[in-house]
């Protein structure tokens, strides 16, 4: 079946500007995360969505940064307003439970860069 | 707080050969997973291996098993047979099952496998 998948693959930014990067989780799977990957920071967690409960909003760096999930699916994540430091790939992963012994599945990521 | 140590930032090894990546842990909860993801130069993440805090047996997967050690808090990886496929980052990962759901990552070893 069909991984996680996001969008765009890439994408290049002025600072300053607003960019929404878009993830696609595997059908069926109730958790739904983000996460970023930087040079200097690694793997940080952003926020997390379960279900239909409110999200874990405890990773987001700062107010610029928002996210929802429509219909329990698909997911956007918002940055207004971008900062060099901003520039990372982030990454969406999914899975069938918040304790799923499976891991959480990765998609491709979102390169993001602000110039 | 829970956190992640992966002591080795680079690693070599031989085709053919066993080779085990270190990963200890911190944590005060007494649920929590642990997991080994591979990141190629591709940029995905690949879930490799989990093991729950109360599984009594190691985990194994293929070539790759995971030797749980919970008083010493720590879960290496072993890669047994490297091919030069397994060239690549990998990162240890945990999720405590009551907190925070989201996986806490180390800061990865990369892996060299020479023909």
């Amino acid at each position: 079946g069909a991984g996680v998948s996001q969008s765009p693959s890439n994408k290049v930014t002025e600072k300053g500007k607003d960019v929404e990067l878009r993830c696609d989780p595997i059908s069926g799977h109730t958790a739904l995360y983000w996460y970023r990957q930087s040079l200097g920071q690694g793997l940080e967690f952003l926020i997390y969505f379960q279900g239909n409960s409110a999200p874990d909003k405890s990773g987001l760096p700062s107010d610029r940064f928002s996210a929802e999930r429509t219909g329990g699916s698909v997911s956007t994540l918002t940055i207004q307003r971008t900062q060099q430091e901003d520039s990372a790939v982030y990454l969406c992963a999914s899975s069938l439970g918040r304790t799923s012994g499976k891991g959480q599945y990765f998609g491709p990521g979102t390169r993001l860069t602000v110039t | 707080a829970q956190k992640i140590t992966q002591t080795q930032p680079g690693m070599f090894v031989q085709e053919k050969e066993a080779v085990t990546l270190d990963c200890t842990y911190d944590t005060s909860d007494q649920s929590y997973g642990l997991f080994w993801y591979k990141q190629p130069s591709s940029g995905e993440m690949i879930f490799l291996i989990y093991q729950g805090s109360y599984d009594e047996q190691n985990a194994t997967e293929g070539r790759y098993s995971l030797n749980f050690q919970k008083a010493r808090k720590s879960a290496n990886l072993v890669i047994s047979a490297s091919q030069l496929g397994d060239s690549a980052m990998y990162f240890c990962a945990m999720r405590e099952d009551t907190g925070r759901r989201a996986l806490t990552f180390g800061s990865g070893t990369r892996l060299q496998v020479q023909p």
